[in-house]
């Protein structure tokens, strides 16, 4: 099994519809969670944490099942801006940041 | 404007010849790291310096050697490099560990993107 696992896509939706992203990770030691976004041909940037309890930011909402090692990035509203490519990452049980293939998001009006 | 600096940000070489990468981060960060992206592959780790030390080396071919001289700068000595290298190079730094639980943001630099032909 893949340490990060994502489905690369690549989804295509109109603006205003809601898409989740789904990601696994293989290691039960994982501390850390995050999706960064990488605009095409840019390095990747901090979306946000995810923690257990789940977390929101404006339209975007993150969530983590420890016991499935899941995680989820849920977009509402969606804009043309959120075009991008959404990486999940886990820590390596407690060193550095893995990261995923990535999910490809186009957006259009 | 980035808080990470990489140079060159594009680079052509032969299989026989020898360069170096620099990154520079300008956060006051104590932890710096050096990935690659690959076409259709996620981003690998390569290396982890945290105060200056390597703390892991993520089974990179020797070809690759870094150097990490204080905690603002670090480097990538390429030599004897194969085609299959070809890739953009991203150095990042964080303010902690960023494994280590709260260990923060990774900031990276714009990447430089090396063909090795």
């Amino acid at each position: 099994r893949k340490e990060v696992e994502q489905d690369p896509g690549p989804f295509n939706v109109p603006e205003g519809a809601t898409v989740a992203f789904n990601c696994t990770y293989s290691n039960s030691a994982s501390q850390s969670f995050f999706w960064y976004r990488q605009d095409c041909r840019k390095e990747p940037k901090l979306l946000m944490s995810v923690y257990s309890s789940g977390n929101e930011d404006g339209r975007f909402t993150a969530q983590l099942n420890r016991a499935s090692q899941y995680i989820s990035l849920l977009i509402r509203d969606s804009k043309l801006s959120d075009s991008a490519t959404y990486l999940c990452v886990v820590d390596k049980a407690g060193t550095a940041l893995i990261f995923g293939k990535g999910t490809t998001l186009s957006v259009s009006s | 404007e980035t808080g990470v600096t990489q140079t060159p940000r594009h680079l052509v070489m032969g299989m026989t010849n020898k360069k170096s990468l620099k990154c520079e981060q300008h956060l006051g960060h104590n932890a710096m790291y050096w990935y690659k992206q690959s076409a259709k592959k996620p981003l690998e780790l390569m290396f982890v310096y945290n105060f200056k030390e390597q703390t892991e080396n993520n089974s990179v071919p020797s070809r690759f050697s870094p150097e990490c001289p204080n905690s603002s700068h670090l480097f990538l000595h390429l030599h004897t490099l194969q085609p299959e290298d070809s890739a953009l190079y991203l150095c990042a730094s964080s303010q902690e560990p960023s494994g280590r639980a709260g260990g923060g943001e990774l900031f990276f630099g714009e990447g430089s993107r090396l063909t090795v032909l």
